[in-house]
């Protein structure tokens, strides 16, 4: 059974400090690595991660997978209290659809 | 703008009283998919259809059906609704063949009296 571990599961900071948030995963027939942000609503798409060691990078996010090891890190720099959600780790299989960990609850203090 | 629409957003229904979401998509992609989450967990896939062709999970209770009838309507339907299926319902979709992201629609928060 595919498997998505996500650490810590929740995280308190303050604004412009730097927050690295883990995902491990366990999934046959891999494909691919994404991270979501979800607010009080449905989650919105921030990056997909299919190669090992190539850093993806929007803004202050930034992600990358090593697929040796079995895991991904998503880097948020300067946070901001906007940055306070919960960030989904999801991976895609050979099923087709998504299994995804539980989430880390980041929230980001003024 | 391309996307996916669900509705309705809020929808309260009671005990036993069947209900039915539905979610649309502008994308043109062929996979659907329907999510129950509930409040503190993440989104768990209920089935989805690629094209025509339905998967059920296997822990999806026989109380929720779902039908599609053309490539851009999905819709959920809960036959007697209890109190624990009270949850936010999430509508996705994904290009079959493709590396895996999908798109969310807005979500249906379901409450059951």
């Amino acid at each position: 059974e595919d498997k998505v571990v996500q650490s810590p599961l929740s995280l308190v900071v303050h604004e412009g400090d730097t927050v690295t948030l883990n995902c491990s995963y366990e999934v046959t027939n891999f494909r691919s690595l994404l991270w979501y942000k979800q607010e009080k609503k449905a989650p919105t798409f921030l990056f997909m991660l299919t190669s090992s060691g190539i850093e993806k990078k929007s803004g202050r996010l930034s992600s990358i997978l090593d697929k040796k090891e079995l895991f991904s890190i998503l880097n948020i720099t300067a946070t901001q209290t906007g940055d306070s959600a919960v960030y989904l780790c999801a991976s895609s299989g050979s099923a087709r659809q998504l299994t995804f960990g539980s989430g880390t609850q980041l929230t980001v203090l003024p | 703008d391309a996307m996916v629409i669900q509705n309705p957003r809020y929808q309260v229904t009671q005990f036993g009283k069947p209900v039915t979401l539905s979610c649309s998509q502008t994308l043109n992609h062929n996979v659907m998919y329907w999510y129950q989450q509930k409040s503190s967990q993440a989104p768990k896939l209920l089935f989805h259809y690629y094209d025509k062709d339905f998967n059920n999970e296997a822990d999806t209770p026989d109380n929720f059906q779902s039908r599609r009838p053309n490539t851009s309507f999905c819709f959920l339907d809960i036959r007697s609704p209890g109190l624990g299926d009270a949850a936010m319902y999430l509508c996705a979709t994904s290009r079959g063949g493709g590396p895996g992201e999908q798109y969310f629609g807005p979500g249906t928060r379901l409450t059951v009296t």
